[in-house]
């Protein structure tokens, strides 16, 4: 079915290694967002990308990059994990920045140790 | 910077019994407004947006949400609420006509009792 597809679904990693949160989606928005949740506070927005080429620090960007080479394609990265990163990472696109609403992949749970 | 309040962080409500979920956003312009609903284990779904328009905003599975401009607010609501609306609810507000950032709030999380 059509939508977002983020991978892996779940990962344990060890502090201080690197990992890249995958997400894919196939409805041409021009807008993708990363978010984390975490209990008690809600999603908060890591990174964003209004179009191809183009990315933005959200409210919470710190040990996290991305990159939007393609409409498709909107990775996360971390690049030296720390324990205050384990959360469940939401990927969602938005036709356009100022279109419509957010469609949300399914999750993806990091545990850092 | 804009931000989203969600007052309550766990209701506990009967079948049958009406819900209001409060949401209020600081913010003085143009606002889009939405409701999505966290099912246990799911991702997170639409219930309803606003734009522009009526401020009465009809979703779905009978809930609504109203926007009122002078209290900054986006309060949900259902008369009569059931069993599977168990979930977690969230208000986003994306605050001005420019602005790129959907902000999320904390959170409620709504426990309806058989």
């Amino acid at each position: 079915t059509a939508g977002i597809t983020q991978a892996p679904t779940s990962q344990i990693l060890a502090a201080g290694r690197s990992m890249t949160l995958r997400c894919t989606q196939d409805m041409r928005h021009n807008a993708m967002y990363w978010y984390r949740q975490d209990l008690g506070l809600g999603l908060r927005l890591i990174h964003y990308s209004n179009t191809a080429g183009t990315t933005g620090k959200g409210e919470v960007p710190d040990g996290y990059s991305v990159s939007r080479a393609n409409t498709d394609d909107f990775p996360l990265t971390l690049a030296s994990a720390v324990p205050s990163q384990t959360s469940v990472y939401f990927c969602a696109s938005r036709l356009d920045r100022d279109v419509g609403e957010l469609f949300f992949g399914e999750g993806s749970r990091l545990t850092v140790l | 910077a804009q931000s989203v309040s969600q007052h309550n962080h766990h209701v506990i409500l009967s079948e049958a019994a009406s819900l209001e979920l409060g949401c209020n956003y600081s913010y003085g312009g143009t606002v889009n407004l939405f409701w999505y609903v966290q099912y246990p284990g799911q991702h997170l779904q639409l219930l309803l947006k606003y734009f522009s328009g009526d401020p009465l905003v009809k979703g779905i599975k009978g809930f609504e949400a109203e926007f009122i401009k002078s209290k900054f607010s986006f309060n949900l609501r259902k008369p009569s609420v059931q069993w599977s609306d168990t979930a977690e609810y969230f208000c986003a507000v994306k605050a001005g006509s420019s602005a790129s950032k959907i902000i999320f709030g904390s959170g409620t999380r709504l426990s309806i009792r058989p």
